[in-house]
């Protein structure tokens, strides 16, 4: 079935570095939707940003990833992590099939610290 | 904005009690989706519906059944509570299919004893 990665479980950043998550999935079809979802603490999930065009880049409040389905990766950047970044975030990918369903990976809980 | 409500938003059983946890939606979306959270498995998937009077098997089922009465409302039964599904629980709703988003309702937070 349907899987997604997220290697780092717990990252500790410092205010003002470069953020990046990583996401790999694994899917038998061609053309996946992925999506990054961010959940502030005592919060709901939230969509972040998402894609289904390869190679290229997509952006949002500050935060920016590629598509690669040559490498089948997602991986979520931000040029200087802030303080109000802390949050677990989930790389999620949808086949585009009937269901709409998500399969989320199991987070990364961001912590950053001045 | 989109708006999904969740009653009650935190809830203490027993264990072998039922439990059933609402959704409400007003974004007049089709598909509606039942989460659960744990630390070290993020978010998985219970049931989800997309259509009124017909649910479907998520990828964890088992303890769960579902019930959509109305394109706005998606129920979560536990007809045997367990210690095991002590978890936060999120509904979510959608347009139709393949790469929409997903807006989430509070959560509830529920705890068996």
């Amino acid at each position: 079935g349907d899987s997604v990665t997220q290697t780092e479980g717990l990252v500790t950043l410092t205010e003002g570095l470069p953020v990046m998550l990583n996401c790999t999935y694994q899917t038998i079809y061609s053309n996946p939707f992925l999506f990054w979802y961010v959940q502030h603490l005592n919060e709901s999930p939230r969509l972040l940003l998402k894609s289904f065009t390869d190679n290229k880049r997509t952006e949002h409040q500050g935060f920016h990833a590629t598509l690669h389905k040559s490498s089948s990766s997602f991986h979520l950047q931000k040029s200087s992590a802030q303080l109000s970044d802390s949050a677990l975030y989930y790389c999620a990918l949808n086949t585009g099939g009937l269901s709409g369903k998500l399969t989320f990976g199991e987070g990364t809980q961001v912590t950053v610290i001045s | 904005e989109a708006a999904v409500t969740q009653s009650p938003r935190s809830k203490v059983a027993v264990t072998g009690g039922k439990v059933t946890l609402s959704c409400h939606q007003t974004n007049n979306h089709d598909y509606m989706y039942w989460y659960r959270q744990d630390t070290g498995h993020g978010l998985r998937l219970i049931h989800y519906s997309y259509v009124a009077d017909s649910t479907e098997k998520g990828d964890i089922p088992d303890g769960y059944k579902a019930s959509r009465p109305s394109q706005e409302n998606f129920s979560l039964i536990l007809e045997l509570a367990s210690l095991s599904q002590t978890a936060v629980y999120f509904c979510a709703s959608s347009l139709s299919w393949g790469g929409r988003e997903q807006y989430f309702g509070p959560g509830t937070r529920l705890t068996v004893l």
